[in-house]
């Protein structure tokens, strides 16, 4: 079983639409989590931290289930602009900050 | 500005060449990663080094060196041992118990 695993997609969504990824994780003491976004050949951004309360960020909000070992992540109003690679990132309970990414899942926002 | 500097964009190698990847920071962290990216995988650990003068093995450590003389600087070598080069490479850091930022990118292939 994968450490981090995520639905591969595509996800074709219209503009406008709310589309929510979610994302497990093996290590049940994991201690940080990380939604990455990543365009077509470029370099991972952080997207946003995941904390134990759930949190959000204007269109963004991510929420973690520890109990379940599941993050999710929800986008209102998809834009064309969201189109991209959605990676999940957890980090693991080490003094040093390993960080171990999922495959990532795509979304298309299609006009 | 601040950020990380990665070059070349994109490297082609010879059989039995030995190539090194550059990644400069002025971010003032201390700790540096190399990934590495295949089509279709999550992000792999090559070497990360958490202080200067000092670095270990990721994941996939194999055909690959690093060195870390310079806080602001953890260049990647290649090597000719490395078989199956032919990647995207992603150079990060980050302070202490922060996410990971991360370089452009050098895409390297095979001559």
């Amino acid at each position: 079983r994968k450490e981090v695993e995520q639905d591969p997609g595509p996800f074709n969504v219209p503009e406008g639409a709310t589309v929510a990824f979610n994302c497990t994780y093996s290590n049940s003491a994991s201690q940080s989590f990380f939604w990455y976004r990543q365009d077509c050949r470029k370099e991972p951004k952080l997207l946003m931290s995941v904390y134990s309360s759930g949190n959000e960020d204007g269109r963004f909000t991510a929420q973690l289930n520890r109990a379940s070992q599941y993050i999710s992540l929800l986008i209102r109003d998809s834009k064309l602009s969201d189109s991209a690679t959605y990676l999940c990132v957890v980090r693991g309970n080490t003094g040093f900050q390993k960080l171990v990414f999922g495959t990532g899942t795509r979304l298309l926002v299609s006009p | 500005d601040g950020g990380i500097t990665q070059s070349p964009k994109y490297l082609f190698r010879k059989e039995g060449q030995n190539v090194t990847l550059s990644c400069e920071q002025n971010l003032n962290h201390d700790a540096m990663y190399w990934y590495r990216q295949d089509p279709g995988q999550g992000l792999r650990l090559i070497y990360y080094s958490q202080i200067v003068n000092d670095f270990q093995k990721g994941d996939i450590a194999e055909g690959y060196s690093v060195s870390r003389e310079k806080k602001e600087s953890f260049p990647l070598t290649v090597t000719s041992a490395q078989k199956n080069p032919t990647a995207f490479y992603l150079c990060a850091s980050s302070s202490y118990d922060q996410p990971q930022h991360f370089g452009d990118g050098t895409r390297l292939s095979i001559l």
